[in-house]
């Protein structure tokens, strides 16, 4: 079955440093999603990539998702406190419309 | 209300008893999901429903659970004789729409915490 891996499981990153996170998928998608979850709260979508090649940027984050639209990335500048938190991916294949497949998140700490 | 509202927020049961979870969607919403987070965890896929189709049961993880969604609105996840294993947190989201759509947005409840002791 599918399945949707990302890396790295954990990021240490110093306050104004940039990083990235990358999901992979075994699987062709249709579009992937990212979503953030801060520590004790639930995730919260961040945006949804549809095209091959796509690549979208809110504000310090760039999602970017792959020629072949197996892989995508965020990656963030200039890493600031409020970044801390679970980022996930979540891809959904032509097949199967409703089952979201989550990644199993990259947990990011922030030292000011 | 203005979010997806979940209940109980917390539940401590004793292994071999039934639970029952509640989700209530956002209004309008045709799109209801389960997923199960244990502590540090991912996010693992239970159970789809989209309006009045056949609900997608593939990730639910053995028949002691269920879940209905009565009048494409609210839902209802059931344990049965839960297993310490069991614990976790059982997070429900809905969308306007199927998540492929373009656009579509998925918003997720606080989560219920379940313990089982």
């Amino acid at each position: 079955g599918q399945q949707v891996m990302q890396i790295p499981q954990y990021q240490h990153v110093q306050e104004g440093e940039d990083f990235t996170t990358y999901c992979n998928s075994s699987t062709t998608l249709s579009n992937i999603q990212w979503y953030k979850q801060r520590p004790g709260g639930h995730p919260v979508f961040l945006i949804q990539l549809v095209k091959s090649g796509e690549v979208k940027k809110q504000k310090r984050l760039t999602f970017q998702f792959g020629e072949a639209k197996k892989n995508s990335s965020l990656h963030i500048t200039a890493t600031q406190t409020t970044d801390v938190g679970t980022y996930f991916c979540a891809g959904i294949t032509t097949d199967s419309w409703g089952k979201l497949q989550f990644g199993a998140g990259t947990q990011v700490v922030v030292t000011p | 209300g203005a979010g997806v509202s979940q209940s109980p927020s917390n539940k401590v049961t004793e292994k071999g008893k039934d639970v029952e979870l509640r989700c209530d969607p956002i209004s309008g919403h045709t799109a209801l999901y389960w997923y199960r987070q244990s502590l540090g965890q991912g996010l693992e896929f239970l159970i789809y429903f989209q309006g009045n189709s056949a609900p997608d049961k593939s990730g639910l993880p053995s028949d002691r659970f269920s879940a209905e969604r009565t009048g494409g609105s609210v839902s209802t996840l059931t344990i049965q004789r839960t297993q310490q294993e069991d614990s976790a947190v059982y997070l429900c989201a809905s969308s306007p729409q199927p998540p492929g759509h373009l656009g579509n947005t998925i918003y997720f409840g606080e989560g219920s915490w379940l313990t089982v002791v």
